[in-house]
């Protein structure tokens, strides 16, 4: 069985600041782990992936997680934040064959000016 | 280009009506997929399809027909809708899933039923 737990629901940074976004999954597997960003009455935008090769993975717009076994989280985080990135961002789990993702709850990003 | 396309974006029709949304991709893929998104932005699966063949049915009602006249294609008909009907319907589609897979989706139908 595969899950992941989106640690908060919301986040409130200022812009120029760091952000971090929690994710915490559950796999019997060896997991694949995507970060997806969705903006306002959009779809969904592909962040970043870990599919097991390095554990710090770098994504679009100044994104970047860090797969961490031992702690079974995959955490997104970016050095400074941008108004531009106020959306909503799910932590996303799969694994080889399972013709599944699964969807964390969402985290709702905003950035304050 | 673009890569899932689905029809209609936007769609307020009545309960008990019949209506279908229409997906297509042209990435070659050959898994595609519904996802529901509700009201509190929480996205679950609802179908998956590789090469046309239904591999996951997620407890969907069967009210919910998916169809897939051909890889490049998967619509969703829904029958006698219902207040709860009322979402976003995103498709997508992927290769077949291992471990480097990505899934693409599409920008999303929005239901409303009244």
């Amino acid at each position: 069985a595969q899950s992941v737990t989106q640690l908060d629901s919301h986040v409130s940074v200022s812009e120029g600041t760091p952000v971090l976004l929690r994710c915490n999954y559950s796999s019997s597997y060896s997991p694949s782990l995507f970060w997806y960003v969705q903006h306002p009455n959009k779809g969904l935008q592909l962040l970043l992936k870990y599919t097991s090769a390095a554990t710090l993975v770098k994504g679009i717009n100044g994104f970047e997680a860090e797969f961490k076994k031992s702690e079974t989280s995959f955490h997104l985080t970016k050095p400074s934040a941008h108004m531009s990135d106020a959306a909503e961002y799910f932590c996303v789990v799969t694994t080889s064959g399972t013709y599944k993702y699964i969807f964390g709850t969402g985290t709702r990003l905003k950035v304050l000016a | 280009d673009t890569a899932v396309s689905q029809t209609p974006k936007y769609l307020v029709t009545q309960m008990g009506n019949d209506k279908s949304i229409k997906c297509e991709q042209n990435l070659g893929h050959d898994t595609m997929y519904w996802y529901k998104q509700d009201s509190k932005k929480f996205l679950k699966i609802m179908f998956s399809y590789n090469n046309k063949e239904l591999i996951i049915n997620e407890t969907v009602p069967n009210r919910f027909s998916p169809k897939s006249p051909d890889k490049a294609h998967l619509n969703l008909h829904i029958n006698s809708l219902e207040l709860g009907d009322s979402a976003v319907y995103f498709c997508a589609s992927s290769q077949p899933p291992d471990r480097t897979t990505t899934i693409y989706f599409g920008e999303g139908s929005w239901l409303t039923v009244v």
